[in-house]
């Protein structure tokens, strides 16, 4: 079963600040797609970035990247320009085995972010 | 598109009584997902839904939930003889051919 661990409960960062959240998995899936998702305090979660395992490239979604290493099944995600509305739970996600009907995603537990002004 | 929508968004109830909780996909989504998520933790897979189709279900789904999706579109979820320990935000989410699913706010549950 693939499992996701982020290994850091609670991170706090300076509004304007760079902060990276850590995530590692594991699988022995050659294929797959990684995600970050972010869940503000009382509202739905939503996507912030996702990662294709076959591109080399890291994906970049304006302020937000990651970094992308296969070999080592690691997933940070890196927030430049800390902004208050940045303040959440960011949840690493991998997907549930596809075939055998699996399907849906397996998330670690959670970052807690703290911006501080 | 409007998103995932769920129903209550807030529900206490005692223990033992049973619960419902429904959930409107984005439309034309035809995979459908049931979490529950608990405090501090992230959101555990309970089922999911191709069109009417439940075909997987959680062993953290006992025999006192059951969901439903009865045309392929809205969904159920009901959990009978409530106990303390369902109390937990269920979440419900959805995705076409993609690989991207989408998330309702949640319903949270108390039971008292």
């Amino acid at each position: 079963a693939q499992t996701v661990t982020q290994s850091q409960p609670e991170m706090s960062v300076q509004e304007a600040e760079t902060v990276t959240l850590s995530c590692t998995y594991d699988t022995s899936e050659s294929d797959y797609y990684l995600f970050w998702y972010k869940q503000p305090p009382s509202r739905q979660m939503i996507l912030v970035i996702r990662q294709e395992a076959y591109k080399q490239q890291n994906a970049t979604e304006n302020r937000f990247s990651v970094n992308f290493q296969k070999a080592a099944k690691s997933f940070s995600l890196k927030i430049s320009d800390s902004q208050l509305g940045d303040a959440a739970m960011y949840f690493c996600a991998y997907p549930r085995i596809s075939g055998g009907g699996a399907d849906g995603l397996t998330f670690g537990k959670g970052t807690h972010l703290i911006i501080q002004p | 598109d409007t998103g995932v929508s769920q129903d209550p968004r807030h529900k206490i109830t005692k223990r033992g009584q049973n619960v419902t909780f429904r959930c409107d996909p984005i439309s034309e989504h035809n995979r459908l997902y049931w979490y529950r998520q608990t405090l501090g933790q992230g959101p555990e897979f309970l089922t999911y839904f191709q069109n009417e189709a439940q075909l997987e279900k959680s062993r953290l789904l006992s025999d006192r939930f059951s969901a439903e999706r009865p045309k392929g579109s809205f969904s159920t979820l009901e959990i009978q003889r409530t106990e303390q320990g369902d109390s937990a935000m269920y979440l419900c989410a959805s995705r076409f051919s993609g690989n991207t699913i989408y998330f309702g706010e949640g319903s949270w549950l108390t039971v008292v």
